[in-house]
């Protein structure tokens, strides 16, 4: 298995530009995640999907982030438009519902200039 | 509500000290726990996990033990090596599926 796959790995736009980050989860896996890393506030949960669905968006930090899961197989964060300090490592993750662990992607680093 | 916290680091240790770090939960039910490690530049590997309590999770050389009564989960390795340097989070998932994380505990071991 390839495990979650993120892209891009690394992403550098200007402040005001759209940003989508895109993510595969494990096939079979029904559970989506997306985390944003900082220094300053650790790893915070964004948004997760059971069976596409959106479950929780309390952590999206306001209307600029959106996200979707228009299939099983793919989802993307987007972000519109970006600012600076919106910097940082953003991860996806997958899991089974009522599955035991998360599996984690590479991480996109996210550079807003 | 559900949250863990775990010590706070960094924290710095010559090769072959014994490593703990402490990880203790807040949580409604029964969920599972895990400690996940992060490589300099590389998304969280699970390291090991405990699905209930008295139960030990162990990897690499690493263990922790599911104490409801204390609701903790300390990580601990007998003899650390320089390729243990990482991140470490602590975590637990609930009935509904949602993980919550520690903040995260860096270790740095040294020759």
């Amino acid at each position: 298995d390839a495990g979650v796959i993120q892209s891009p790995r690394h992403e550098v736009t200007e402040m005001g530009q759209e940003v989508t980050l895109r993510c595969k989860p494990i096939s079979g896996h029904n559970s989506l995640f997306w985390y944003r890393q900082t220094m300053m506030r650790g790893l915070e949960l964004l948004i997760y999907f059971n069976n596409n669905v959106p479950i929780d968006d309390s952590g999206m930090p306001e209307d600029r982030f959106s996200a979707k899961m228009p299939n099983a197989s793919f989802s993307t964060l987007k972000i519109q438009p970006s600012e600076p300090r919106d910097s940082a490592v953003y991860f996806c993750a997958s899991s089974r519902v009522k599955s035991t662990e998360a599996f984690f992607g590479q991480g996109t680093r996210l550079t807003v200039v | 509500g559900n949250s863990v916290t775990q010590m706070e680091g960094p924290v710095t240790l010559s090769e072959e000290a014994f490593l703990t770090i402490n990880c203790t939960y807040t949580a409604t039910g029964y969920p599972s726990l895990f400690w996940y490690v992060q490589y300099p530049g590389e998304g969280l590997q699970l390291l090991l996990k405990a699905t209930k309590a008295d139960d030990k999770g162990s990897n690499k050389g690493f263990e922790a033990t599911y104490r409801k009564e204390t609701t903790s989960f300390h990580l601990e390795k007998g003899s650390v090596q320089v390729s243990d340097s990482a991140v470490y989070f602590c975590a637990l998932s609930d009935l509904g599926n949602q993980f919550y994380f520690g903040t995260g505990t860096s270790l740095t071991v040294i020759p």
